[in-house]
């Protein structure tokens, strides 16, 4: 089955700066990549995704980028805030022909000091 | 409300009682999935229903954990002869797609603690 790989587990940034989180997946049949924000005693909620026909995408201070050769996605936070505090988690699934779930990897807890 | 609903928020049983967690998904919403979140982990997959297919069960970790959902709307999550290790925010989310490349809709989750 999939498995997917984030890195790093916990990340701290100065508000302002930019924050990368990275994930690996072992299955090239994945095609979707969607990322989700979990705030404090809340359920994740999706920010931003990606399918495999593209190599970018971007949402005001969020990106995406995606390397399908060696199977790695990455989300870029510009301008962090404090309300970007929270943990990230990334995803991956393949096809819907092929009966599998989202696989998340293990999460990213971010934090922005003001 | 419009989003996901999970109760009881929180939970605490003694160990070898049984709890069920109850999850009332978006109106509309085909798919139905259940995760378990242990303390500054990642989501676990437990199992998903679609529609009237058979639940994919594949991620249920031992078979003391069964689920039902009922008239393809409201979801039960049970576990029997509840284990320290149970412990964990059990979430549940929900989509109109088959769920593979849909949004998924999270509730926020019913904490659990086996003393």
């Amino acid at each position: 089955g999939e498995n997917v790989e984030q890195h790093p587990s916990t990340l701290s940034v100065q508000e302002g700066d930019s924050a990368v989180i990275k994930c690996t997946y072992s299955d090239s049949a994945s095609n979707y990549f969607p990322w989700y924000k979990q705030e404090l005693g809340k359920g994740p909620q999706l920010i931003i995704d990606i399918r495999s026909n593209v190599g970018e995408k971007k949402d005001q201070r969020i990106a995406v980028t995606l390397n399908k050769t060696a199977k790695h996605f990455s989300l870029h936070i510009t301008e962090t805030q404090p309300e970007d505090s929270a943990v990230y988690f990334c995803a991956a699934s393949p096809p819907a022909n092929a009966g599998n779930m989202l696989t998340f990897g293990g999460g990213t807890r971010l934090m922005v000091k003001p | 409300g419009a989003g996901v609903s999970q109760s009881p928020s929180n939970k605490v049983t003694e160990k070898g009682k049984d709890v069920e967690l109850r999850c009332d998904p978006i109106s509309g919403h085909t798919a139905l999935y259940w995760y378990r979140q242990s303390l500054g982990q990642g989501l676990e997959f437990l199992i998903y229903f679609q529609g009237n297919s058979a639940p994919d069960k594949s991620g249920l970790p031992s078979d003391r954990f069964s689920a039902e959902r009922t008239g393809g709307s409201v979801s039960t999550l049970t576990i029997q002869r509840t284990q320290q290790e149970d412990s964990a925010v059990y979430l549940c989310a929900s989509s109109y797609l088959s769920g593979y490349t849909g949004e998924l809709f999270f509730g926020e989750g019913s904490r659990l603690t086996v003393l």
